[in-house]
């Protein structure tokens, strides 16, 4: 059982390059979200799936694109890359709207220059 | 005003201390309250939650929550080397939303 795993650990892109983040959960959880983590700043969701082909928007969501086309897999991508994409994006899970216990991957730190 | 404050520290006690950490909150509608543990270059990890008011115990750590001031606390008695990490709180509203909202996170070193 891995949990909630992330690829890659880090990425450098330069300005205007496209990625993808990978993040599979094995849990079987229906609730999967994205967030990214600025130093000092907290955790900001970036957007959030309750199921396979549903997401929504989050708090932050411009720049960024979701799908979710299985339950384990919740692809994060970001179109023409800005400068001010630069942090360390985590993916979560959670099993159900009611739960409050979240389950974090390792994190990607991507520096875009 | 933000919806969840936190003050970032850092903090910094030697070992034994008792260690208080803090929260307020503007929204009155939130009734979870959760303390998340994140170790350096890893991802946060639930360490204790509460619902609604009170307090809960759990080892060396204690969580309280005081919704008439909009104010939650964790406390680590008898610190130690291994509990540096940054405290980031969450809140929650019952039924209905999927999302936490994080404060920003306090970093604690606990020298030996």
């Amino acid at each position: 059982n891995a949990g909630v795993t992330q690829t890659p650990k880090f990425r450098i892109l330069k300005i205007g390059q496209s990625m993808t983040l990978q993040c599979t959960q094995d849990m079987n959880h229906n609730y999967m979200y994205w967030y990214r983590q600025d130093p000092g700043m907290g955790l900001k969701l970036i957007y959030y799936s309750v199921g396979a082909g549903i997401t929504d928007k989050g708090e932050v969501p411009n720049g960024y694109n979701v799908s979710r086309s299985t339950t384990e897999d919740f692809p994060l991508r970001l179109e023409l890359a800005a400068p001010s994409q630069t942090s360390v994006y985590f993916c979560a899970s959670s099993l159900t709207s009611g739960s409050f216990e979240q389950y974090f991957g390792p994190g990607t730190r991507l520096t875009v220059t | 005003q933000k919806e969840v404050e936190q003050d970032p520290g850092p903090l910094s006690v030697p070992e034994g201390a008792i260690v208080s950490l803090n929260c307020t909150y503007s929204n009155s509608a939130f009734q979870y309250f959760m303390w998340y543990r994140q170790y350096s270059r890893k991802g946060p990890e639930l360490l204790m939650y509460t619902y609604s008011s009170g307090n809960k115990e759990d080892g060396r750590f204690t969580a309280q929550v005081d919704k008439s001031s909009k104010y939650i606390s964790l406390f680590i008695r008898d610190s130690q080397p291994s509990d540096s990490a940054t405290y980031l709180c969450a809140m929650r509203t019952q039924g209905g939303s999927e999302k936490l909202v994080f404060g920003k996170g306090t970093k604690l070193t606990v020298n030996p």
